[in-house]
């Protein structure tokens, strides 16, 4: 499976804009760009997910570079509750449906 | 509309002991998997089941783990003999049908299972 590379922290003021950033350039034609986050003491949720065209929905939106080697997961307005882990996985290919976790980036949110 | 749902949320366990956690998934789910979280980090695949039919049980770290699905519902994951490697937190999740969606499929997670191996 293409690997994932992402900040292990990352730090916010509430109210903020709040840009994650992964790399992935390994990554194949076929392959989908896929966030969950998962917060304290829960199962990790789905977040949002797209292939090469950046993507917006009511959680946040996602960024994709043109040569799809990096993305970044943008929160407009972080809030406390969206201090969570935060994580990136690639989809595609032989790996059907399972998921592949990498270690994420711990999101702290400030008051 | 009810989530995943799986119990117990927390367990603790004898070394030696043996353990069976229960996984209740969305009505409808065809696809179910289990994942394994060690503190600190991700979780990490253990099996996964399309219907009653177990398709990749590759993640299962010994012969000690057995999961099942026999009415392609609600699933068990049973541990035997427990070591304290066991010490985890395992996680359920559930998809509508990976047969139509594929790997564009949400996966929906449960609150997990808390096992603690003494």
């Amino acid at each position: 499976d293409a690997k994932t590379t992402q900040p292990n922290s990352m730090e916010s003021n509430e109210e903020e804009p709040v840009h994650l950033p992964c790399n992935h350039s390994t990554i194949s034609g076929t392959d989908y760009i896929h966030w969950y986050r998962q917060l304290p003491s829960q199962g990790p949720e789905y977040v949002i997910h797209g292939l090469t065209s950046n993507v917006n929905n009511r959680m946040a939106s996602l960024a994709i570079a043109e040569d799809r080697k990096s993305s970044t997961l943008i929160l407009h307005r972080a809030t406390l509750r969206d201090a969570a882990v935060y994580y990136c996985i690639l989809r595609g290919g032989t790996s059907y449906g399972k998921l592949t976790f990498g270690q994420g980036t711990i999101l702290t949110v400030h008051p | 509309g009810a989530g995943v749902s799986q119990s117990p949320r927390y367990k603790v366990a004898k070394r030696g002991q043996d353990v069976a956690l229960r996984c209740d998934p969305i009505s409808g789910h065809v696809s179910l998997f289990w994942y394994q979280q060690a503190l600190g980090q991700g979780p990490e695949f253990l099996t996964y089941f399309q219907n009653e039919a177990q398709l990749d049980k590759s993640g299962l770290p010994s012969d000690r783990f057995f999961a099942e699905r026999p009415e392609g519902s609600v699933s068990t994951l049973k541990i035997q003999r427990t070591q304290q490697e066991d010490s985890a937190v395992y996680l359920c999740a559930s998809s509508l049908d990976l047969m139509t969606e594929g790997v564009q499929e949400t996966q929906y997670f449960g609150p997990g299972t808390r096992l603690l191996v003494l």
